[in-house]
């Protein structure tokens, strides 16, 4: 199946710094990354969505300022959380739609961040 | 407003037996159905979906239903193994400008030896 890396697996930020998450699809092009959030025992929640070259397209309630996503090749887009705040600690997961397979999506490991 | 839902949330099934995990959706525009898996700590797993024109689709131990006119589908693992305790997620599909996926919230199901 499609591969799609997430890196760092962890990371531990102090409040006030940023921190960037990079999302890699290894053996297959994205044109669309997507990047959720999830919290304990809850759903995944859609942050935005990433086509190769465009800007990003936030959903509703998510501040593109301080989530900011660049999706500048085919296989790699980066998540970076600026200005970091306790209330950042999360997970976060990253998606990849394959150009062959357009209505399947493969995920990455995840990335749990916490900001102390 | 929950579009997708999995109103299960959590399900245990004898080893060897079916398991039936239920997901319901609202958008008739939905048209492109997926289910994960999702181990704690872990993205979820791609492991099955199933296009509208379709009403199931089989893949090993694995079939997906889905039943239009109800707006629901559902996926079926036989025999289940202890190694499919999880959290199964739902998916559903659409395109409008782009394609988006919403999420249901997750049964977690405990397979038991």
């Amino acid at each position: 199946g499609a591969v799609v890396s997430q890196h760092p697996s962890w990371v531990i930020c102090k409040s006030g710094t940023s921190v960037k998450i990079e999302c890699r699809s290894l053996d297959f092009q994205a044109t669309t990354m997507f990047w959720y959030r999830q919290f304990p025992k809850q759903s995944l929640m859609l942050m935005a969505t990433s086509n190769e070259g465009s800007k990003a397209t936030y959903e509703q309630g998510v501040e593109k300022d301080k989530f900011l996503i660049n999706h500048a090749s085919l296989t790699l887009s980066t998540l970076t959380v600026t200005s970091a705040h306790p209330e950042d600690s999360s997970f976060y997961i990253c998606s990849a739609r394959d150009r062959t397979r357009i209505r399947t999506i493969y995920f990455g490991e995840g990335s749990w961040l916490t900001v102390v | 407003d929950q579009q997708v839902k999995q109103n299960s949330p959590s399900l245990s099934v004898q080893e060897g037996r079916i398991s039936i995990l239920n997901c319901d959706y609202t958008n008739s525009m939905f048209d492109y159905f997926l289910w994960y898996k999702k181990y704690p700590a872990e993205g979820p797993t791609f492991l099955i979906s199933i296009s509208s024109i379709k009403d199931k689709n089989e893949d090993g131990r694995f079939t997906v239903f889905l039943n239009k006119s109800a707006k629901h589908l559902s996926l079926h693992i036989v025999p289940s193994q202890p190694g499919d305790s999880a959290v199964y997620f739902c998916a559903a599909s659409l395109y409008s400008g782009t394609y988006k996926y919403i999420f249901g919230t997750g049964t977690r199901l405990k397979v038991l030896a």
